[in-house]
């Protein structure tokens, strides 16, 4: 099955930076998911999108579903703590009729330098 | 409070056992997924179920198998046949098979020794 291209693969950033990373693909997707895994759990959802062009806030995330359907971009502002874990994009190719496979990304990991 | 629970956290496996995990979900949800987990690579597809008693296979189906029996329940059974067993497990559940909104339980950390 098709997997996603997330970058970077992991980052080490210092408390109060910002964090931008973004997921790419070779074909159209229709609708673009941001997840959160922190260790020994399972991922969380945090943004949804679901529109091209869209734009979406969750606090101090931002998200984007690209204009050519291709990519997806998560912003994290002022990073904190607490924002450590493995952010997966996952999306989904075709026309939501309930019956097509979400395909995830291959992972950002996300290390806070105390 | 509603959720899916995996069970158990940690297995340990010896090579050629068959071993089964658990999947519950008091969620009332239709829709449940396991996925497979190794280190370095996004979340793979092994089984999903759309409804009681009805079940698909994902892109890495081989050396698996699954039952549907009831609504809340989804276990997977990891076979002697499947040659790299090591892993993290998730399963997932979701309302219905249009909403990709899922919700995860906490995995399950398969180790074969």
């Amino acid at each position: 099955g098709q997997q996603l291209n997330q970058s970077p693969q992991s980052m080490f950033i210092q408390e109060g930076e910002d964090v931008s990373m973004n997921c790419t693909s070779s074909s159209i997707f229709n609708t673009w998911l941001w997840y959160k895994q922190e260790p020994g759990e399972g991922p969380v959802l945090l943004i949804a999108l679901y529109k091209a062009g869209e734009l979406t806030s969750n606090g101090r995330l931002t998200a984007q579903f690209g204009i050519t359907r291709k990519d997806s971009f998560l912003n994290i502002s002022a990073s904190i703590p607490s924002d450590v874990g493995i952010y997966f994009c996952a999306g989904l190719p075709g026309p939501n009729f309930g019956n097509e496979k979400l395909t995830f990304g291959t992972g950002t990991r996300l290390t806070i330098i105390p | 409070d509603g959720g899916i629970t995996q069970s158990p956290k940690y297995l340990f496996r010896k090579e050629g056992q068959n071993v089964t995990l658990s999947c519950e979900q008091n969620l009332n949800h239709d829709a449940m997924y396991w996925y497979r987990q190794d280190p370095g690579q996004g979340l793979r597809l092994i089984y999903y179920s759309q409804i009681v008693n009805d079940f698909q296979k994902g892109d890495i189906a081989e050396g698996y198998s699954v039952s549907r029996e009831k609504k809340e329940s989804f276990p997977l059974t990891v076979t002697s046949a499947q040659k790299n067993p090591t892993a993290f497990y998730l399963c997932a559940s979701t309302v219905d098979r249009t909403n990709y909104g899922y919700t995860f339980g906490s995995g399950t950390r398969l180790t074969v020794v």
